[in-house]
């Protein structure tokens, strides 16, 4: 049965960097069906899709975020990394890590971790 | 920017049949699919490339395409269906993914 399990800080302060870190369990992440994506909700909102990330490192972020935004994976540890910089209030939401089915034009999102609430403030 | 559209809420009672719809111009051309969020729980998958259901989702949920909308249907409503419901697809390209700003259910 595969999972995934965000995990990072609960609190950041304004202007500091985030942290966050998914793992998987029960699949392999070097798949060539599946992208990883990283999706965030504020607190009472709609979904923010915020990038995707394949096996070999190539990355899709949002433009909205892309200049704040970098992600990494780490296939032998079957992780992958979410860091988001020069953070505001704004950045408070429920993060969430998905496993990104690729049909080979697009992307929908199989597979949910449980999401890890983020807090900006000082 | 490209953007998909979703009413905010729709309320009904139990048994009818509830109809969402989503808009968007690149929908013609890019696959819509559809997310059940209950308070407190991750997004479940719905319904994929405009049509297909899931293994294990219950038949009372479909959905359809023309044009530039999209439809998400849930026939025999039952009080757990009470969720927020949200479409998803992608820009022109295929690599950047869009979210609705989703739709809140309510039956009673």
């Amino acid at each position: 049965q595969v999972q995934l399990q965000e995990s990072g800080p609960g609190l950041v302060k304004p202007s500091e960097s985030l942290s966050l870190t998914c793992t998987v369990s029960g699949a392999s992440i070097s798949s060539n069906n599946y992208y990883w994506g990283w999706i965030r909700q504020p607190p009472g909102k709609g979904l923010e899709w915020i990038g995707n990330i394949f096996y070999t490192g190539s990355t899709y972020y949002s433009p909205s975020l892309k200049s704040r935004v970098t992600m990494s994976i780490d296939t032998s540890n079957i992780q992958l990394s979410l860091q988001l910089r020069s953070l505001t209030a704004a950045d408070t939401a429920i993060y969430y890590c998905a496993r990104a089915h690729y049909s080979g034009y697009d992307y929908y999102f199989d597979l949910w971790g449980q999401g890890i609430l983020v807090a900006v403030s000082s | 920017s490209y953007e998909l559209t979703q009413p905010p809420s729709v309320s009904l009672s139990p048994g009818q049949t509830a109809r969402i719809t989503c808009s968007g111009d690149a929908l013609p051309k890019q696959y819509a699919y559809w997310y059940q969020q209950k308070p407190g729980q991750a997004p479940v998958l719905l319904i994929y490339k405009d049509t297909e259901r899931p293994s294990g989702i219950p038949e009372r949920f479909s959905g359809s395409s023309s044009g530039t909308a999209v439809t998400l249907t849930i026939s025999g409503l039952q009080t757990e269906d009470e969720a927020d419901y949200f479409c998803q697809s992608a820009d022109s390209d295929g690599n950047h993914v869009l979210f609705g700003g989703g739709t809140k259910l309510t039956v009673l």
